[in-house]
């Protein structure tokens, strides 16, 4: 089975520190991702990588960076946390698979909230 | 505009009874449609996957059709139970690769004993 975990199911930050997410999966994917969940929206995509020390921008990168130094590995920081950022974040990874499509499997998602 | 509107926002069925969740999507081009479950604090996991000439495809009591035609997609679930609560989400790539995912905001399904 695969497995993506997450550092924290829960975290609570104050504005303007700095926070780390990290993201471990153990079935050597090539692409993981970040994205954030809101109540009323879709997922949206914050990063990607599909290699190791290569990202992708998403949809809403502001505010946030990423790492990716061993290929289970791919970590979220946001530099100066804010309010705006509470939110569900969830880590994802997937295979190259040369088919038709690349399933994603999702961590248990974090629950960040800056206060 | 790349969009999946899903309906009904939430429902709420009695235990053992079907239900049907639908997906509308204006994405071009279109490679593939997938509904995930995500139950309450967890990640989403994947119910089915198809491709623009598969119109149907099940797992377990999930039945997921695909018009691509009219760009419609629908889940049913037959037989419903207390586990099936949860939000079914819709989604839609753009590519084969995993990098252009279009998400619907997904349907609230509640199963009353």
């Amino acid at each position: 089975d695969v497995k993506v975990t997450q550092s924290s199911r829960y975290l609570v930050k104050r504005t303007g520190e700095k926070v780390f997410l990290e993201c471990v999966q153990d079935m050597d994917h090539e692409n993981m991702f970040w994205y954030r969940q809101d109540p009323g929206l879709g997922l949206r995509l914050i990063y990607f990588s599909y290699d190791v020390k290569m990202k992708e921008k998403g949809d809403i990168p502001e505010g946030y960076s990423v790492s990716r130094e061993k290929k289970e590995r791919f970590s979220l920081i946001l530099e100066s946390a804010s309010t705006n950022q509470t939110s569900m974040y969830l880590c994802a990874s997937s295979r190259t698979s040369g088919t038709l499509y690349n399933e994603q499997f999702f961590g248990p998602g974090t629950r960040l909230t800056v206060l | 505009k790349n969009q999946v509107e899903q309906s009904p926002q939430s429902l709420i069925i009695l235990e053992g009874k079907n239900c049907t969740l639908q997906c509308n999507y204006t994405v071009s081009p279109f490679s593939n449609l997938r509904w995930y479950k995500q139950d309450t604090g967890r990640g989403p996991v994947s119910l089915t996957i198809m491709t623009f000439s598969e119109n149907t495809k099940s797992n377990g009591r999930y039945t997921a059709t695909l018009d691509a035609d009219t760009k419609q997609s629908s889940l049913h679930i037959t037989a419903s139970q207390l586990s099936d609560s949860a939000s079914y989400i819709c989604v839609v790539s753009a590519s084969p690769r995993d990098y252009q995912l279009i998400w619907g905001a997904g349907t609230k399904l509640i199963i009353k004993p």
